[in-house]
């Protein structure tokens, strides 16, 4: 079965960087985009980036262009996002969720990870 | 960049009510729209695709429809299991934005 498992909980002091990692299986890791959605306290959710684990292209949302990174590693099936300069505005739950085949066609994300929550705070 | 805006922001309903929830995107989207339902404390869960597909699993009460630029969910009989925040999301292309969800109260 397809599943996403995430890293755990990260506590940053306000301009520090913070690394999330997500380990995919049940499914081809190479196949799927994988995409990075955010969640702040009580609020709703904002689409972050997409990476695309075969080529290793990425695209961000212009609010994180420049301060967010996405990467993978397909020798162990994980995708990364990191945040740098780290604001109390970055507190949030972290999600990795698979988008759509690479090889072509659109649809929405349909398997999430657990989120990771990450707290800046001084 | 294309905007999404769901109405109404919340809402209260009882049990067996029709639950109609709005989302329109600032934009045509050629029906590239995805609803997700999540719970407090839980990950978001995909409902429909394609504005009207049913996502595997998801109980036929829930409907969606629309085309353009204007798309509805529909819960047909609301069920207590249903108290949740929906959120809509286009997927045409990038950026992916979100709507600002629309939290579903059980009276």
């Amino acid at each position: 079965q397809v599943q996403l498992v995430q890293s755990g909980a990260e506590v940053k002091k306000p301009g520090a960087s913070v690394k999330v990692s997500c380990k995919a299986s049940g499914y081809t890791f190479t196949g799927h985009y994988i995409h990075w959605v955010r969640q702040a306290p009580g609020q709703g959710l904002e689409w972050m980036g997409w990476i695309n684990p075969n080529s290793g292209r990425t695209k961000y949302a212009e609010k994180f262009q420049g301060r967010v990174t996405l990467t993978r590693d397909t020798s162990i099936t994980t995708g990364y996002m990191e945040v740098s300069s780290l604001t109390s505005d970055d507190t949030a739950l972290y999600y990795c969720t698979r988008g759509s085949e690479v090889s072509g066609g659109r649809k929405p994300c349909d398997f999430w990870g657990q989120g990771t929550l990450v707290t800046v705070s001084s | 960049d294309i905007q999404m805006t769901q109405s109404p922001s919340s809402l209260s309903a009882s049990v067996g009510d029709r639950v109609t929830i709005t989302c329109r995107a600032s934009q045509g989207i050629n029906n590239y729209l995805a609803w997700y339902q999540q719970k407090p404390g839980r990950v978001p869960k995909l409902l429909i695709y394609g504005a009207s597909s049913l996502e595997s699993g998801v109980p036929s009460r829930f409907s969606g429809s629309g085309s353009g630029t204007d798309f509805t969910l529909t819960i047909s009989s609301l069920q207590p299991e249903d108290g949740a925040s929906y959120y809509c999301q286009r997927y045409d292309t990038s950026p992916r934005t979100f709507g600002g969800g629309t939290t579903v109260e059980i009276k």
